[in-house]
């Protein structure tokens, strides 16, 4: 049974339009948010979090939006650039980091 | 170097082989954890350390065996493995664990092939 659902596998978006990731869980216990970004042949890198009391968090031209009603975060990327091609992870944890609860990952490909 | 390092990137190993992978992290944290990527499959925490304590294990087959000897170093040791582990081995290490807002940073992993 997964608690983090990452419905879309792959994304494609042009250079320099706005990306969103979608991610949507099933724990009502989780409460905090994570999401990480995977180049091949390297690990994830951590991107931006956002905590359950906030609805909003942006850095730079990532923003990450929390929806506790509906159980759903999306990441937003804008502009979106060539660099930003990757595999992005949601990532969900319950009152402390130490037990994660990841997504399958979404390939987004920035198109020139 | 510097971050999380993983040796070796690639292993291939026979079911009756006995292997070991290894993690070392540059940053200074205190807790340590491996985590398997198995084809199309969220990322599966397997094991935690907090200072060197394992304060986590997340009902893991007792062919894999990991072992802490400082804060620094985290081993993976393998013994008659299945095909079916084959995976991405990934090791991560944070400031502390059970923190809140406390970042993971990872390691490139170990891509395991079992044969």
């Amino acid at each position: 049974d997964q608690q983090v659902k990452q419905n879309s596998p792959s994304l494609s978006v042009q250079e320099g339009r706005i990306s969103i990731l979608n991610c949507d869980y099933t724990n009502s216990m989780f409460d905090y948010f994570l999401w990480y970004k995977k180049y091949p042949a390297e690990g994830p890198t951590f991107l931006i979090s956002i905590s359950s009391i906030k609805d909003k968090n942006e850095d730079g031209r990532f923003t990450v939006f929390l929806n506790k009603s509906a159980k759903h975060l999306s990441l937003h990327i804008v502009p979106s650039q060539p660099g930003d091609s990757a595999v992005y992870f949601c990532a969900a944890s319950e009152g402390g980091n130490e037990k994660l609860t990841f997504g399958t990952g979404t390939r987004l490909t920035i198109i020139p | 170097e510097t971050g999380v390092t993983q040796t070796p990137r690639h292993l291939v190993m026979g079911m009756t082989n006995k292997k070991s992978l290894k993690c070392e992290q540059h940053l200074g944290h205190n807790a340590m954890y491996w985590y398997k990527q198995s084809a199309k499959k969220p990322l599966e925490l397997m094991f935690v350390y907090s200072l060197e304590e394992r304060v986590e294990n997340n009902s893991v087959p007792s062919r894999f065996s990991p072992e802490c000897p400082n804060s620094s170093h985290l081993f993976l040791h393998l013994h008659t493995l299945q095909p079916e582990d084959s995976a991405l081995y990934l090791c991560a290490s944070s400031l502390k664990a059970a923190v809140v807002g406390d970042t993971q940073y990872f390691g490139p992993g170990t891509r395991l092939t079992v044969l």
